[in-house]
């Protein structure tokens, strides 16, 4: 069975400051990783994406993640958080067509 | 049109009402999805078509029904609305390799 964890339903940092946005996933095969954003009354949109090859992928506005298959994780970083990245974070995993499994998000809220 | 789009934007519905939420897409994707979010749960598939013609059930169906007559829309009907079906309603398409899904604007629907 898949699943998705994201650990803290909100995260706070300074305008500069690191972010780490994390998330867990379980898999029985391989997955496709996938991180969206939501901003306040708008659809999710997808920041970044992992299918295979190269672990650390780059997305848009500046934010990456890695994919670890050891640690089973995905995370969300960005080096230097913006009052314009304050958002609802998602990670997805997805192992076939039809199937798509949804973390239950995390409240970006950055502090000027 | 460029996407998804949905319709309404949002609407208050009284209980035992039948209510249709429309969603268009002009990407030409095989596979639609709806989605119900609600605060802290993330997002839940309630049913989903993999290309037009056939439906599936996702992982709260119960009490809303979906066709696919052709490619573009993807109808979700409440055959008569209760409290608990109060949410916002997001229908995604999925068409590339990797299954990342697109995603409309969103319904907002409350029912009293």
């Amino acid at each position: 069975a898949q699943s998705v964890t994201q650990l803290g339903s909100h995260v706070s940092v300074s305008e500069g400051a690191l972010v780490l946005l994390r998330c867990n996933y379980s898999s029985s095969v391989p997955p496709y990783l996938f991180w969206y954003v939501q901003y306040p009354n708008q659809g999710l949109q997808l920041l970044l994406k992992y299918t295979t090859g190269a672990t650390l992928v780059k997305g848009i506005n500046g934010f990456e993640a890695e994919f670890k298959k050891s640690e089973t994780s995905f995370h969300l970083t960005k080096p230097s958080a913006h009052m314009s990245d304050a958002a609802e974070y998602f990670c997805a995993v997805s192992v076939n067509f039809n199937k798509f499994y949804f973390g239950s998000g995390t409240k970006l809220n950055v502090k000027p | 049109i460029a996407g998804i789009t949905q319709a309404p934007t949002s609407q208050i519905l009284a209980a035992g009402r039948r209510m249709t939420l429309r969603c268009t897409q002009d990407m030409r994707h095989n596979a639609m999805y709806w989605y119900r979010q609600d605060l802290g749960l993330g997002l839940r598939l309630i049913h989903y078509s993999n290309t037009a013609g056939t439906t599936g059930k996702g992982e709260v169906p119960d009490g809303y029904s979906v066709s696919r007559a052709n490619t573009d829309d993807f109808p979700l009907t409440l055959a008569s609305a209760v409290p608990s079906q109060t949410s916002v309603y997001f229908c995604a398409s999925s068409g590339g390799s990797y299954n990342e899904q697109f995603f409309g604007p969103g319904t907002r629907l409350t029912v009293l």
